[in-house]
């Protein structure tokens, strides 16, 4: 069966500081692959989307960056992270089922002092 | 542009009464997929429900069934016999294929459920 994870769970940072989320799916080949960013108590925002290995789409203009080194994984980054970047993200990927639902990783947490 | 729109930020149910959570949605692709997920407090989103665009009924999962009005653009989600477990953010989501593969989602619906 396919599984996704995410990690870390929870993360604490000073402003200034690098960030690096990681994502990878296991037991499917080819995923579309997203980050999202939710505020508290607030919808998803799309963040980054990808149909394949190097192949990154960016929705929003963000002190953020994501990058997909392997079919089954991607990455958030930030080289300097801002106040502003404090919020839950949350990877997903879709492909395969005939629905097309997205499954999503256990979030991320990112606060940023 | 694609839109999903849910008007409700907070619904509050009694224990084992039903529940309808409205969600409507805007996309000029004749071919388009609707979901609702389920956030608890947790913060991990379950996917709970499909309904595709040319599906001529609505579709069921268990106590969750989806109220598709095509014409209307709603898709409400309706879950019978509410239970304390059901208390969670419940979102509503649109892909179409215009859109390739991308999701959109409504900015949710605080459920509470009374014991």
């Amino acid at each position: 069966s396919q599984t996704i994870h995410q990690w870390p769970a929870t993360l604490v940072q000073p402003v200034g500081s690098p960030l690096s989320l990681e994502c990878t799916v296991e037991g499917t080949s080819n995923p579309n692959l997203y980050w999202y960013r939710q505020a508290a108590g607030r919808g998803l925002q799309l963040l980054f989307y990808s149909v394949g290995i190097g192949q990154i789409s960016s929705e929003v203009p963000q002190n953020l960056s994501a990058s997909r080194p392997q079919d089954r994984q991607f990455i958030l980054s930030s080289k300097k992270l801002l106040l502003s970047d404090s919020d839950f993200y949350l990877c997903a990927w879709s492909g395969g089922q005939a629905t097309g639902e997205l499954f999503f990783g256990e979030g991320s947490r990112l606060t940023v002092l | 542009a694609q839109k999903i729109t849910q008007t409700q930020p907070g619904m509050f149910v009694q224990e084992k009464e039903a529940v309808t959570l409205d969600c409507t949605y805007d996309t000029s692709d004749p071919s388009y997929g609707l979901f609702w997920y389920k956030q608890p407090s947790s913060g991990e989103m379950i996917f709970l429900i499909y309904q595709g665009s040319y599906d001529q009924q609505n579709a069921t999962e268990g106590r969750y069934s989806l109220n598709f009005q095509k014409a209307r653009k709603s898709a409400n989600l309706v879950i019978s016999a509410s239970q304390l477990g059901d208390s969670a953010m419940y979102f509503c989501a649109m892909r179409a294929i215009n859109t390739g593969n991308q999701f959109y989602f409504g900015t949710g619906t605080s459920l509470t459920v009374i014991p």
